[in-house]
């Protein structure tokens, strides 16, 4: 059993269908990170939460909406998005949150992919 | 915003050639190096966390050392294997969450 694990797999919505997203870690870790992986772009931090309080928000549009009901658990609730919006959502958990400041490994799922047609 | 660059973008090598790849990063706000191992449909894996100006890390046939002075890191893999085919990413912390390159993608072919 993988220590973080994202569901679905794959996934395919129109313009304006809402779905959400699903990231659970059993590795009793208190921090949980979304990223964004585009075609050809490095890894972009989406939100990160420690001890299920947002403490990283880059600039991301509002069509995206987390949500982290526990230190177990995390969600990115989608709606109204665009086909610029397609694709490898990565979830992902560290033991603490260090504000960047820290040697601490990140453990990833194996990723959403979202197509948004 | 920190940069982080990583070449070459992808690389052929044929089972048993031994190959190296950058991570070139600004040396200022530098904290620690990582350096993650990503197979396709798999998840991307921790390989090391480097703090220290000529720090070595090691772990089977792939090492990695780090200038900060500099700002580079190398990654080596002795011997290439099949299964070494996946894309190596290097990301950087310092006074922001982890920055990562776009990655270099090995192909090894038998």
């Amino acid at each position: 059993e993988t220590g973080v694990t994202q569901t679905p797999r794959h996934l395919v919505m129109g313009m304006t269908n809402k779905k959400s997203l699903k990231c659970e870690q059993h590795l009793g870790h208190n921090a949980m990170y979304w990223y964004k992986q585009s075609a050809k772009k490095p890894l972009e931090l989406m939100f990160v939460y420690s001890l299920e309080e947002r403490v990283e928000n880059n600039s991301v549009p509002s069509r995206f909406s987390p949500e982290c009901p526990n230190s177990s658990h995390l969600f990115l609730h989608l709606h109204t998005l665009q086909p610029e919006d397609s694709a490898l959502y990565l979830c992902a958990s560290s033991q603490d949150w260090s504000g960047g400041w820290g040697t601490g490994e990140l453990f990833f799922g194996e990723g959403s992919r979202l197509t948004v047609l | 915003i920190l940069n982080v660059e990583q070449s070459p973008q992808s690389l052929h090598v044929q089972e048993g050639d031994s190959t190296n790849f950058t991570c070139s990063f600004p040396s200022s706000n530098f904290y620690a190096l990582h350096w993650y191992r990503w197979e396709t449909a798999k998840s991307p894996e921790a390989l090391f966390v480097m703090t220290l100006n000529g720090d070595e890390k090691k772990k089977g046939r792939i090492s990695a050392t780090l200038n900060t002075k500099e700002g580079y890191s190398y990654l080596y893999i002795k011997g290439s294997q099949p299964e070494d085919s996946a894309t190596y990413l290097c990301a950087l912390s310092g006074n922001t969450p982890l920055v990562f390159g776009k990655g270099t993608r090995l192909s090894v072919i038998a």
